[in-house]
């Protein structure tokens, strides 16, 4: 069964920097293209990145380049989003979502739970 | 890259059918055939139940189908079940590694 739990959400001052992590379970890690979903409470998702299973290609929504960046580490089947100059707009539940194979091309097959960034002053 | 437009509600009755519509352009879904329907429950992840259009992963029941046409996909449920009743989001392939979602739509289940 395919797990992700998403960890590293937390309360932070605006301006601030957070690392969240991905552990994947259940699956062949390295075969797969990972992506960053986020929610604010009570509306859509917005897709923020993706990353290939070699990490040659990664991408990132125009929104949130420049300050958002994925990483992932495959002997430890984990993927990663550093987020940096956060800003009350930030406040948001961010998935992370397992790609159907290793190219980020292609469809966003599982997520995980979340993991809850707000930040205030 | 913007967003794929979707009615913000849709309702049905039990046994009903109902179409989730989902425009987009020439940057999206009219060039790219990888067109993915997602189901969310409140405060649940969302969950895949369409992909490449029209393709149903194992276990989703066979009430959900896609289609494309000219500029839109669209998500189709038959025989309505007040299980169904979620919010629904689009999302396309849009190049250069990019997705995008639509705003999602609530279905709601008389």
């Amino acid at each position: 069964e395919v797990q992700l739990v998403e960890s590293g959400g937390d309360l932070v001052q605006p301006g601030r920097s957070l690392r969240l992590s991905c552990a994947a379970s259940g699956f062949s890690f390295d075969d797969h293209a990972m992506h960053w979903v986020r929610q604010v409470p009570g509306k859509g998702l917005e897709w923020l990145g993706g990353i290939s299973w070699n990490s040659d290609v990664i991408a990132y929504a125009d929104s949130v380049k420049g300050r958002f960046s994925i990483s992932r580490d495959n002997a430890k089947n984990s993927v990663y989003l550093q987020v940096n100059s956060l800003t009350i707009e930030d406040t948001a539940l961010y998935y992370c979502a397992k790609g159907e194979d290793g190219s980020p091309v292609t469809t966003l097959d599982s997520w995980g739970q979340g993991t809850l960034i707000t930040v205030s002053s | 890259q913007s967003a794929l437009t979707q009615p913000a509600s849709v309702s049905g009755s039990p046994g009903q059918s109902i179409t989730i519509s989902c425009s987009g352009t020439s940057s999206d879904i009219v060039t790219f055939n990888y067109v993915s329907w997602y189901q969310q429950y409140p405060h649940k992840a969302p969950k895949l139940i369409i992909y490449d259009f029209n393709k149903r992963p194992s276990g989703v029941s066979n009430r959900f189908s896609g289609s494309k046409s000219a500029n839109a996909a669209s998500l189709t449920i038959s025989g309505l079940q007040t299980d169904d009743e979620a919010d629904y989001y689009c999302s396309s392939y849009v190049g250069r590694n990019k997705r995008v979602f639509g705003g999602g739509t609530t279905l709601t289940v008389l």
